[in-house]
This record gives C-alpha cells, sequence and structure tokens, in this order.
C-alpha cells in the first residue's frame, strides 16, 4: 500500500468541464506538492503547500491543503486539452523525504 | 542549463544481469533520489540520499544498491536483474526548498 491514495485513476472529461482530484493519508505531511508529468518525461512540480487549510491559485487550478495536513485536492476550472496528463501528488512526511501517490491520469477532449 | 542528467535513456538486459545506472545533477544539491515508475503505482522510492556520504532506502529498496560518489552523482545498481525490474526509472535532486527536479528517465526491460 502507498502512503498517498490519489482519486480518481483516470479522468475523461470535454474541453470546458471542471474536476477535482484527491489525494489522501491517515499520515501527517511536513508538505505537500503537486505534479504534473508529460508522456516520456519526468514530473514538473506545480505547486507547494505547507500550512493546513492553506489555498493556492495557479490560473484555473486551484490546490487546497487539508487543515490536518492529511490531505488535498487539485480543482481544476474549464479544463483545456493543454491540461492533459498525469498528475501527482507527493508528500514530504520527513524533511526532503518525498512519497508520491499513484497519479491521476486525465485526458480533456476537444 | 543541465539539471538532471541520466544514462541511458533505454537499456535491455537478460534475467541475471547487472548494470549501473549513472546520475549527475549540476544544481548543488544535497539530496538525490532514485523512484520507479510501472503503470497505475505512481512514483516509488527505491533509495535516497539526504547528503553526500549518507544514503537511506525507501518504498523499494530490494534488489537495489546506490553510490553516492560525490555531491553531484548518484548511481543505482542491479546486481542479478529479474523481470520485476522492468520499469521507467527516474533520478531527482532536491535544495533546501523541498522542490524535486527530475531526470528525463531511463526504461529498462529486463526479460
Amino acid at each position: 500500500t502507498q502512503l498517498l491514495e490519489q482519486s480518481p485513476q483516470f479522468l475523461s472529461i470535454q474541453e470546458g468541464e471542471n474536476l477535482t482530484v484527491y489525494c489522501n493519508s491517515s499520515s501527517v505531511f511536513s508538505s505537500l506538492q503537486w505534479y504534473r508529468q508529460e508522456p516520456g518525461e519526468g514530473p514538473v512540480l506545480l505547486v507547494t503547500v505547507v500550512t493546513g487549510g492553506e489555498v493556492k491559485k495557479l490560473k484555473r487550478l486551484t490546490f487546497q491543503f487539508g487543515d490536518a495536513r492529511k490531505d488535498s485536492s487539485l480543482h481544476i476550472t474549464a479544463a483545456q486539452p493543454g491540461d492533459t496528463g498525469l498528475y501527482l501528488c507527493a508528500g514530504t512526511p520527513h524533511f526532503n523525504k518525498f512519497y508520491f501517490g499513484s497519479g491521476t491520469k486525465l485526458n480533456v477532449k476537444p | 542549463n543541465a539539471g538532471v542528467t541520466q544514462t541511458p535513456k533505454f537499456q535491455v538486459l537478460k534475467t541475471g544481469q547487472s548494470m549501473t545506472l549513472q546520475c549527475a545533477q549540476d544544481m548543488n544539491h544535497n539530496s538525490m533520489y532514485w523512484y520507479r515508475q510501472d503503470p497505475g503505482m505512481g512514483l516509488r522510492l527505491i533509495y535516497y540520499s539526504a547528503s553526500e556520504g549518507t544514503t537511506d532506502k525507501g518504498e523499494v529498496p530490494n534488489g537495489y544498491n546506490v553510490s553516492r560518489l560525490n555531491k553531484r552523482e548518484f548511481s543505482l545498481r542491479l546486481e542479478s536483474a529479474a523481470p520485476s525490474q522492468t520499469s521507467v526509472y527516474f533520478c531527482a535532486s532536491s535544495g533546501v526548498f523541498e522542490k524535486l527536479f527530475f531526470g528525463s528517465g531511463t526504461q529498462l526491460s529486463v526479460l
């Protein structure tokens, strides 16, 4: 079993729809991060959240860190085909030791 | 602007063969990592090194060994490859601000 559970595993939606991806754990994290990965490449960091209850916005993407620092969500508003990719959450229970969730594969159809 | 460089990009091995995956970073980062990525499993931590001279096991260390040769380089060795080690391997590094920088990956097939 992995430290971080992501849901859903797959998501296929039409352009313009909204979606939310969840990242849950029973462990407390000092920080939680979201990465996006394109085929054939390594993941690239989107955002880091460090404070319980924190909300960060990156254009159409909204990231939230749970009050207890055990879970996080990623919400995309008006999804576009360019948002297609694998979204991964990663948590650091200890300084600089990163554990990843299983990933959410998003496909946005034009 | 090399960042994290890992070699080789592709490798095919026969069961029982050995090989070493090389990784180097030019960002003066203290911490380095090896992950494997399998379909539906995200990335799983194999080994990590918090600083030069130290290494620690991650989630799936069995069948692997690592060497932190110096601050720049962190290698991953498979002593006797098994089909279960077929995967995509990523090296990463991080500095003070807890942001991972990844290499472009090594696709390994063990027949």
